[in-house]
């Protein structure tokens, strides 16, 4: 069972703004840095954001992170309908002898 | 660049052993520039992270898989496996190897993915 919860749905139109949440506790997200994939139908999961708000080579910029105490986000701006895929934030839980979570995961339409 | 490629069964009886192995191609699997590991996703849920391997030697586990997960590297293939024993029909998923860069962690590659199903 996941310990980073994020809604399991979020949609928008051509050009909106959407944004995810992924919330955590004090011995991951709030003490360890956040990454962000993005899982295409069918492919790999591909990392899009870490470091908490770094983006990779060749990843636009119309994805952005941001992160706040024990609570992770994720900004897509501009949204196209090529970014119809669901999205997992992910950390290192220091719990456990540490291990790496990810999030429930949300799907993102594109109305 | 690196090439992740996954070989390994994909049917498997409940109690065997899931073997799966990742061949590397683009840089040694014993490179420092690397970390290695598995995730998995059964069908139609989220992701589930298995196990990250290190060139340090250090391995970290999924805590609810620790006790039947064994992993190793074989430099002179420039490959590294995954044995995940005593399988239910709760493993069936799709696996994937991964590798990440390290330091910066600023780069992944990935396996194509291996369906594992669990079935008597």
């Amino acid at each position: 069972q996941s310990v980073l919860t994020q809604p399991p749905s979020a949609s928008g139109t051509p050009g909106q703004r959407v944004t995810i949440s992924c919330s955590g506790s004090s011995s991951n997200i709030g003490g360890n840095s956040v990454n962000w994939y993005q899982q295409l139908p069918g492919a790999a999961p591909k990392l899009l954001i870490y470091t908490n708000t770094q983006r990779p080579s060749g990843v636009p910029d119309r994805f952005s992170g941001s992160k706040s105490g024990a609570s992770a986000s994720l900004a897509i701006s501009g949204l196209q309908s090529e970014d119809e895929a669901d999205y997992y934030c992910a950390a290192w839980d220091d719990s456990l002898n540490g291990h790496y979570v990810f999030g429930t995961g949300t799907k993102v339409t594109v109305l | 660049q690196l090439h992740l490629q996954q070989s390994g069964p994909g049917l498997l009886k409940p109690s065997e052993t899931l073997s799966l192995t990742c061949y590397v191609s683009g840089d040694s699997v014993n490179s420092n520039s690397y970390y290695w590991g598995w995730i998995r996703q059964p069908p139609g849920k989220g992701l589930e992270w298995i196990v990250s391997i290190y060139n340090s030697g250090n391995v970290y586990y999924r805590p609810s898989l620790k006790s039947r997960v064994t992993t190793s590297v074989d430099a002179s293939r420039n490959q590294f496996s995954l044995k995940l024993r005593s399988v239910t029909a709760a493993d069936t998923a799709v696996y994937y190897c991964f590798g990440v860069r390290a330091v910066a962690g600023d780069q992944d590659f990935w396996g194509q993915g291996t369906l594992v199903t669990v079935s008597s």
